[in-house]
């Protein structure tokens, strides 16, 4: 069966501090992995996927099969960045994703 | 481009009673999941339709039922409602042309409270 561990529940940081937010997932497939977030009052929204290998809002994530996990990780972070964050697996056949617990990032001024 | 829309967006019932979850998708998009999300199980998958199909199923009990329209709008239903099903359901819509391609677009919620 898939799981997706986020062992963070909360991660405080200051402004302009670097941030991490662990993932890690078992899964005996090839994995699909994703990053969604959700800022107060907002939707919960896409941030970034592996397969695209992008950097969204200074954010990106290594895929590492090797240890089974995918972590987000920002150098510098911002006040706008304090949100609730969920890291995602994807199965095929059904648009079915599996999330992690979420980690709530707090960015202290 | 209007997003998702899920209606209501709370709602209270009592114990034993149904309630009935509607979804209207982003125009184009067939797809439409549902999840509920809780404090303590976070977000959990409920199932996902395409094209009127129920292509998936998570792990809930029977009484957590859904079907799809042919204009991709949704609707879930659940049965004789427990206290345990107090959550926030959400539905999320996504377009597959080509593939999926990990992007789910969600609504803001029904928020169940069950006393």
């Amino acid at each position: 069966a898939q799981r997706v561990t986020q062992p963070e529940k909360l991660l405080s940081v200051f402004k302009g501090a670097p941030v991490e937010l662990k993932c890690n997932y078992s899964y005996s497939g090839s994995p699909e992995l994703f990053w969604y977030v959700q800022y107060s009052r907002q939707r919960l929204q896409l941030l970034l996927r592996h397969i695209s290998r992008e950097s969204i809002k200074g954010f990106t994530a290594d895929l590492n099969k090797g240890e089974t996990s995918f972590h987000l990780k920002k150098p510098f972070a911002q006040e706008e960045d304090s949100a609730m964050y969920y890291c995602a697996l994807y199965k095929a056949a059904g648009n079915k994703l599996t999330f992690g617990g979420g980690t709530r990032v707090l960015v202290k001024p | 481009k209007a997003g998702v829309t899920q209606t209501p967006r709370y709602l209270i019932k009592t114990r034993g009673q149904q309630v009935t979850l509607s979804c209207s998708p982003i125009s184009g998009h067939r797809s439409v999941s549902w999840y509920q999300q809780t404090p303590g199980q976070g977000l959990q998958f409920l199932f996902e339709y395409f094209s009127e199909t129920q292509r998936n199923k998570g792990n809930f009990p029977g009484r957590f039922s859904g079907r799809q329209f042919s204009n991709s709008r949704s609707e879930m239903n659940v049965s004789t409602l427990e206290l345990g099903d107090s959550a926030l359901y959400l539905c999320a819509s996504s377009l597959e042309r080509g593939g999926f391609t990990g992007e789910l677009f969600f609504g803001e919620g029904s928020r169940l409270t069950v006393l």
